[in-house]
């Protein structure tokens, strides 16, 4: 199986609302987690990421959430734009340099105006 | 603002011909990675290199695949007998140690 994915593969929202994408992971001995931003025929860019030694962190727009508990992650929006409209995929590592990214699936985020 | 460069951006080769992707990463960044995503699926690693050797590789990364850098700014990933299954985005990354940096891509077709 996967060490980690998203709870939704798509997600619509309006121009100006807060938009919440989920992701739960199982290796419980990842460290380190990322928000990856990929829109079409382009590369993954990074967002936002959060060690496990945190539970939020806020960035520009953005704040990343991870719940240990539950090995949960999410990725907060706030007042989304068009531009935001993309696939947001999360990924995780042992927190080592020079080590695999394990990506989820992804959601698709729409942002209609 | 750095970026990590690819080319080409779309690489169209018959099966069983050897390719060769290039990537510059970003100048001052030690590690170098290549990923891949089979259209409409996730990305999936391959391979990491660090100091002149490969320092993890996933099992995608078989005796058909191979990096390289051959100087102080290329980073290469070469299929020696490609399959019509390695039909996908290849994407180059660098990182100074965590945050991992991805290029444009290269869409590489094997017909």
């Amino acid at each position: 199986g996967e060490s980690v994915g998203l709870h939704l593969p798509t997600l619509s929202v309006q121009e100006g609302d807060n938009s919440i994408i989920n992701c739960a992971y199982s290796n419980s001995a990842s460290d380190y987690f990322i928000w990856y931003k990929q829109e079409s025929g382009k590369g993954p860019q990074f967002i936002i990421d959060i060690r496990s030694n945190m539970d939020k962190r806020q960035g520009q727009r953005v704040t990343v959430l991870l719940n240990k508990t539950v090995k949960h992650l999410s990725l907060q929006i706030a007042a989304t734009q068009p531009g935001d409209s993309a696939v947001y995929f999360c990924a995780e590592n042992s927190n080592q340099a020079g080590t695999a990214l394990i990506f989820g699936k992804g959601t698709t985020l729409s942002v209609s105006s | 603002e750095p970026e990590v460069t690819q080319t080409p951006s779309h690489q169209v080769t018959q099966m069983g011909q050897e390719v060769i992707l290039r990537c510059v990463p970003i100048s001052n960044h030690l590690y170098f990675y290549w990923y891949r995503q089979i259209l409409g699926q996730k990305v999936e690693f391959l391979v990491s290199f660090y100091n002149n050797e490969i320092s993890e590789k996933s099992e995608i990364f078989d005796d058909q695949f191979s990096v390289e850098r051959p100087d102080g700014s290329n980073f290469t990933l070469k299929i020696r007998s490609t399959k019509l299954e390695d039909s996908a985005m290849y994407f180059c990354a660098s990182s100074g140690e965590y945050e991992q940096y991805f290029g444009p891509g290269t869409r590489l077709t094997v017909t």
